[in-house]
């Protein structure tokens, strides 16, 4: 399975700024995922980054507040923008979405908003 | 129809006993569904997943029980151990919602020596 790099892996920001969080994948792969995990909560899928093209993002993300780059097949950069306190979470990339549905997920971005 | 419905919440187990988490979904067209380990501050880690193709897959300690019928699908953790305390998570993925996984609601296992 892709070995995922995230980081930072933990970052404490003021409320109104933004933080970017970079993914890089050891092999090339199709498809890219950003997901959020609140605290004691369960994963839940923020955006398909797509290479080439648009983000794709799920009902309640919108592209202003988490600006999604995909440059080239083995990296992705996910934006968290005019952060408030709401914000604190857990981020995580994920790849995955091969033949033999292989996905596999990196260590996360803990982010505290104050 | 997305939802992926898992429980128990929290499971507190004795050393050497079974560990047991249930999952249940409605969308007919996931074909595939994985069971994740998450421990503390680290990201989920792929323990196994199984295809609505076999009733059963077994790795190690690790069993995935799966009934399509019924629609759910549950893992068994024999022995557990003390290391094996962590959240574990459920998910599903297929259909249209390809490549995008669904997860249950995560189970906190507590193994006591």
């Amino acid at each position: 399975s892709a070995v995922i790099s995230q980081k930072p892996s933990r970052d404490i920001c003021q409320r109104g700024t933004s933080l970017t969080i970079q993914c890089q994948v050891d092999s090339q792969v199709t498809m890219m995922f950003w997901y959020r995990q609140q605290p004691g909560q369960s994963l839940t899928l923020i955006a398909t980054a797509n290479q080439g093209s648009e983000a794709t993002y799920e009902s309640g993300f919108v592209i202003d507040k988490f600006p999604i780059s995909r440059p080239n097949l083995t990296f992705s950069t996910l934006t968290v923008s005019n952060m408030s306190p709401e914000d604190s979470s857990i981020y995580l990339c994920s790849v995955g979405g091969s033949a033999n549905y292989g996905y596999t997920f990196g260590s996360g971005t803990r982010l505290t908003v104050v | 129809q997305q939802q992926v419905k898992q429980s128990p919440q929290s499971l507190i187990v004795q050393k050497g006993g079974i560990s047991i988490i249930n999952c249940a979904y409605e969308n007919t067209a996931f074909d595939y569904f994985p069971w994740y380990q998450q421990f503390p501050g680290k990201g989920p880690a792929l323990l196994i997943a199984i295809r609505p193709d076999v009733s059963e897959k077994k790795e190690g300690r690790f069993t995935i029980s799966f009934n399509k019928s019924a629609k759910q699908f549950s893992l068994h953790i024999m022995d557990s151990q003390p290391g094996d305390s962590a959240t574990y998570f459920c998910a599903a993925v297929g259909g249209t919602s390809y490549g995008k996984l669904t997860f249950g609601q995560g189970t906190i296992l507590t193994v006591h020596p």
